[in-house]
């Protein structure tokens, strides 16, 4: 198993750009979770899918973020237009439905806004 | 809802000495509990979890946590620090029932000094 595939590594973008980052999951895990991490506020949950649905936005900050999953293999967390505030790593993590089981991260994506 | 707090943002050892590392919740219902590891530039790694069952629970890497109601704590430990055990490390809650996410604490660097 591969784990849970994000690309890209780095990014480096100027503000105003459109950035999107993407997520392979496990094969067979039917949950899926966008986190960011900056020092100061830590892992924050943006937005959670179970079996290609959204469940709970509550955390995307802001209309400039939006995030699909259209089928069980891909997901993509979209920034437009991006602003130097958004710089962080972005980590995706997928389970299957217990919750009990845990999450399985990807490497993150680095994403400098300048 | 659920809360998670480390109290610690930053612990030092020496190689050999007890490591403890703690983590206090908050939840309306029984939770699910877990500790992730993160190495420099990497993504969560997950050491250990609590579900339901025996409150000491072996994780990878040494460590064990223990899991007190009373005291709504899941500190981790590790009774012989080693420098690769320099990392951060996260505690973490979900509660058991559907449509709920994992929710992180601020995070813990554990530094280890020879």
């Amino acid at each position: 198993d591969a784990g849970v595939i994000q690309s890209p590594r780095h990014e480096v973008t100027e503000m105003g750009q459109e950035v999107t980052l993407r997520c392979k999951p496990i094969s067979g895990h039917n949950s899926l979770f966008w986190y960011r991490q900056t020092m100061m506020r830590g892992l924050e949950l943006l937005i959670y899918f179970n079996n290609n649905v959204p469940i709970d936005d509550s955390g995307m900050p802001e209309d400039r973020f939006s995030a699909k999953m259209p089928n069980a293999s891909f997901s993509t967390l979209k920034i437009q237009p991006s602003e130097p505030r958004d710089s962080a790593v972005y980590f995706c993590a997928s389970s299957s439905n217990s919750g009990g089981y845990g999450y399985t991260f990807g490497s993150g994506t680095r994403l400098t806004v300048v | 809802a659920q809360s998670v707090t480390q109290l610690g943002s930053h612990v030092s050892v020496s190689e050999g000495a007890l490591v403890l590392l703690r983590c206090n919740y908050s939840s309306s219902v029984p939770p699910y509990l877990f500790w992730y590891v993160q190495y420099p530039n990497q993504g969560l790694q997950l050491l250990l979890k609590y579900t339901t069952g025996a409150t000491l629970v072996k994780g990878i890497n040494g460590f064990e946590a223990e899991f007190k109601k009373s005291e709504t704590s899941f500190h981790l430990t590790k009774p012989s620090a080693h420098m690769s055990d320099a990392a951060e490390y996260f505690c973490a809650v979900i509660l058991n029932q559907a449509g709920t996410a994992l929710i992180f604490g601020k995070g813990t660097t554990l530094s280890v000094s020879s």
